[in-house]
């Protein structure tokens, strides 16, 4: 167990529809990242916050966007959503400060279907 | 071109024998990560590297800074060990965003 945690694990919803992905980080980390893992692309970063502000913009589409509260739990809303949408999202923490020294404890993933 | 290749892609092996997957990258990094999925999608972090040699039980890590390339080696496999292991380098000293290679998926076999 990573002290990472994600909710929910599994979401089916339609076309079009708007979802919305929480992650809670380890006790004391501030930063948190986003990715997402397709079957045809692999892992891709997404964006990362720390501690309240966006620090790192990857590959995230404009009708994806995400926040994290002051409690540190972030928030992935992906909306408008396309068959291609359908993925593993992986959140991941790492403490102090931005640095690629950090080891980075991924979640248990949430599994998006988009029907 | 991937600005991280892993080879191979996959990997089958018997117990007990010794395995290396290779990783090379194409840009400056601060930091390398190798990372294990597990089959039901889990995914944790195995080792994290900046120069030489890192050791964690059967599994041991080198990155050449100079050539642009890791490998990780698992000593004496077990069936337990089949998941994808996965490269990734970190590219900046700023930011802890990484960059993936597509993984080398291992089984093996009792």
């Amino acid at each position: 167990d990573s002290g990472v945690t994600q909710t929910p694990k599994h979401l089916i919803t339609a076309t079009g529809q708007r979802v919305t992905l929480r992650c809670s980080p380890r006790s004391g980390d501030l930063s948190v990242y986003w990715y997402q893992q397709s079957l045809d692309q692999g892992l891709q970063f997404l964006i990362q916050y720390y501690n309240g502000e966006e620090r790192a913009k990857g590959n995230i589409l404009e009708r994806f966007s995400a926040q994290q509260f002051p409690d540190l739990h972030s928030e992935l809303n992906l909306s408008s959503l396309e068959l291609g949408d359908s993925a593993l999202y992986f959140c991941a923490s790492s403490p102090r400060t931005p640095s690629s020294y950090n080891e980075q404890f991924f979640g248990p993933g949430t599994r998006l279907t988009v029907l | 071109k991937n600005e991280v290749e892993q080879s191979p892609q996959n990997l089958t092996a018997q117990e007990g024998e010794f395995i290396t997957i290779n990783c090379s990258y194409s840009v400056g990094i601060s930091a390398l990560h190798w990372l294990q999925q597990h089959p039901g999608g889990g995914i944790v972090s195995l080792f994290m590297l900046s120069s030489g040699k890192k050791k964690h039980g059967r599994l041991i890590a080198t990155i050449n800074i100079q050539e642009k390339h890791s490998s990780l080696h698992i000593t004496a496999s077990h069936p337990r060990d089949s998941a994808v292991y996965i490269c990734a380098v970190g590219p900046s000293m700023d930011t802890d965003k990484l960059i993936f290679g597509t993984g080398t998926r291992l089984q093996v076999f009792p």
